[in-house]
């Protein structure tokens, strides 16, 4: 099955500086792969997604990129607020017709950003 | 929309006893799933429905355990007995269509002393 590995576990940066975290796929059909942050005290919000036919998006401070030959892709975060600390997961689907298939998380980035 | 609703949103329990957690999934959403959430094992799918019938039921981790999804707007998780490794944020979610987006509720931490 698919495993998604996740780095780094815990990311301090101060307020103004941007954060990368990095996270690796091991299925090549996965073509999906959604971000999601988790605020404390409550559930997963997915704030960030990208598909396989496209290799960067971007939303306001917030970009995803994506490595299908490597098998990589990770979350970009510019100009870091306090409200941006949370626990980030990454997770990777394949996604097409026949139904749902599973999605893999990773093990989720502790963000701390520093005023 | 109200989102995801869970129940209770915390609970303490003595070992041995019955626990039941509920959710109710977003109107028009057919696919419901049941995660847990440890440090030690972060976020792990128990169960999901589609359409009210379950489909994988392979991360259920014992008998212990059971869910149920009686109707679309409903599920109950239960854990019979409970055991202290059982302690953990129990989180319902649920998808339109099954290539849609997760919505997850806002979680049930248990604790089992």
């Amino acid at each position: 099955g698919e495993n998604v590995e996740q780095h780094p576990s815990t990311l301090s940066v101060q307020e103004g500086d941007s954060a990368v975290i990095k996270c690796t796929y091991s299925d090549s059909a996965s073509n999906y792969f959604p971000w999601y942050k988790q605020e404390l005290g409550k559930g997963p919000q997915l704030i960030i997604d990208i598909r396989s036919n496209v290799g960067e998006k971007k939303d306001q401070r917030i970009a995803v990129t994506l490595n299908k030959t490597a098998k990589h892709f990770s979350l970009h975060i510019t100009e870091t607020q306090p409200e941006d600390s949370a626990v980030y997961f990454c997770a990777a689907r394949r996604s097409g017709s026949g139904g749902y298939q599973k999605v893999t998380f990773g093990t989720g980035t502790k963000l701390q950003v520093i005023p | 929309d109200a989102g995801v609703i869970q129940s209770p949103r915390h609970e303490v329990t003595e070992m041995g006893q019955e626990v039941t957690l509920r959710c109710k999934p977003i109107s028009g959403h057919d696919y419901l799933f049941w995660y847990r959430q440890t440090m030690m094992r972060g976020l792990e799918l128990l169960i999901y429905f589609n359409n009210n019938v379950p489909i994988d039921d392979s991360g259920m981790p014992e008998d212990r355990f059971s869910a149920k999804m009686p109707n679309a707007s409903f599920s109950t998780l239960k854990i019979q007995p409970s055991e202290p490794r059982d302690s953990a944020v129990y989180f319902c979610a649920s998808m339109r269509g099954g290539g849609g987006e997760l919505f997850f509720g806002e979680g049930s931490r248990l604790t089992v002393l």
